[in-house]
């Protein structure tokens, strides 16, 4: 099987402006969850998806959204971006639910000027 | 929410020596407890987990044991080699969320 995917894989984007990043699970996997990874805060969980729907949701402001598609594949969205943004994305895709093994992606490098 | 702390946040051992690094969880709820190791520009692979009815698993050189009664868990890594060099992360989960530890920078002397 393919592995999780994410495209794409470098961004920089300058302060204020929005960004779309997005996340294609292994195939059979239903849920989708994204994380920030910074040197200073490590692995910050974002939110989760199963199904196309929002199952749990980390303490990120609302600039932070997601959706998932009816093919499981997921979206993550950042609006009226901050230079504290600047981080690496990671999204991991589970059969299930995150109490079940997570497979990560390669993540997205955001970098925000 | 869950809060998972993790010790040491560096570890140098030698080659061939053993590598123990530990973690704390506060949710009792919790039930899920996975291991990942991130070498440097890659991204987190699962390396082992265990779940809250097992008290120990292994796997070739490594190993995790929990104590529920103390909510700790711990990574054992046996006749460590140079490949062993990296950043592990543990992780605990109560249901649809996995909380990290901060990380632990390994680094394996020849």
């Amino acid at each position: 099987k393919a592995g999780v995917t994410q495209t794409p894989r470098y961004l920089i984007k300058t302060r204020g402006q929005q960004v779309t990043l997005s996340c294609s699970p292994i195939s059979g996997h239903r849920s989708v969850s994204w994380y920030q990874q910074t040197p200073g805060q490590g692995l910050q969980f974002l939110f989760e998806y199963f199904s196309e729907t929002q199952r749990n949701k980390g303490n990120f402001p609302g600039r932070f959204s997601g959706r998932q598609f009816s093919n499981s594949r997921s979206e993550m969205n950042v609006s009226t971006l901050e230079l504290g943004d600047s981080a690496l994305y990671l999204c991991a895709s589970s059969q299930k639910a995150s109490s079940y093994e997570q497979y990560f992606g390669p993540g997205t490098r955001l970098t925000v000027t | 929410g869950e809060n998972v702390e993790q010790h040491p946040s560096t570890l140098s051992v030698q080659e061939g020596d053993s590598a123990v690094i530990k973690c704390t969880y506060s949710d009792s709820a919790s039930n899920y407890f996975p291991w990942y190791k991130q070498e440097l520009g890659k991204r987190p692979q699962l390396i082992i987990d265990i779940r809250s009815n097992v008290g120990e698993k292994k796997d070739q050189r490594i190993a995790v044991t929990l104590n529920k009664t103390a909510k700790h868990f711990s990574l054992h890594i046996t006749e460590t080699q140079p490949e062993d060099s990296a950043v592990y992360f543990c992780a605990a989960s109560p249901s649809y969320k996995l909380s990290f530890g901060a990380g632990t920078t390994v680094t394996v002397r020849a």
